[in-house]
């Protein structure tokens, strides 16, 4: 089955600096690549997904990457702020059977 | 729409005892998933449903666990009888074949 493997486990900024965190994944059939917010005592919450016949999609200051051949995608946050605070989880899917696999998630704090 | 609605928040049960999870997918989603979140093992798949039909409960990790998903509008998910290392985050998410939303989930702890 899918394997996804994200890093860093932790990742401290200073606000309105930049953070980028990164996942791999094993099944290369996976074609759906969502990340998701998870902020204390909450759900996760979907942020932004990518498609695997696109290679980068952004959405203000969150942008997420994918390279298929070597089976990684990473999340940018520009311009960091406080807020942006959270959890981050990504994960990989075969779109079809829904079967999502998450990574382990990455601590995201942002320094005021 | 009122997203995913999960009950109770919060439960606290002794060792022994019967616990039921409640979900409300959102309406007009055709999957429904079952995850399991603890600091050990993060986010754990632990079931999912198609159109009320459970697909894949490989994840579900004893027999004391079962899962129903009676009718488009609810599902359950059953631990009998609980153990404290069942203690976690348990959350609900429905999808309908895209992205996954989840509820607020159930904070369960086994004492």
């Amino acid at each position: 089955g899918e394997n996804v493997e994200q890093h860093p486990s932790t990742l401290s900024v200073q606000e309105g600096d930049s953070a980028v965190i990164k996942c791999t994944y094993s099944d290369s059939a996976s074609n759906y690549f969502p990340w998701y917010k998870q902020e204390l005592g909450k759900g996760p919450q979907l942020i932004i997904d990518i498609r695997s016949n696109v290679g980068e999609k952004k959405d203000q200051r969150i942008a997420v990457t994918l390279n298929k051949t070597a089976k990684h995608f990473s999340l940018h946050i520009t311009e960091t702020q406080p807020e942006d605070s959270a959890v981050y989880f990504c994960a990989a899917s075969l779109r079809n059977n829904n079967d999502m696999r998450f990574g382990a998630g990455t601590r995201l704090t942002v320094k005021p | 729409d009122a997203g995913v609605i999960q009950s109770p928040r919060h439960e606290v049960t002794e060792m022994g005892q019967e616990v039921t999870l409640r979900c409300k997918p959102i309406s007009g989603h055709d999957y429904l998933f079952w995850y399991r979140q603890t600091m050990m093992r993060g986010l754990e798949l632990l079931i999912y449903f198609n159109n009320n039909v459970p697909i894949d409960d490989s994840g579900m990790p004893e027999d004391r666990f079962s899962a129903k998903m009676p009718n488009a509008s609810f599902s359950t998910l059953k631990i009998q009888p609980s153990e404290p290392r069942d203690s976690a985050v348990y959350f609900c998410a429905s999808s309908n074949r895209g992205s996954a939303f989840f509820g607020q989930g159930t904070r369960l702890t086994v004492v």
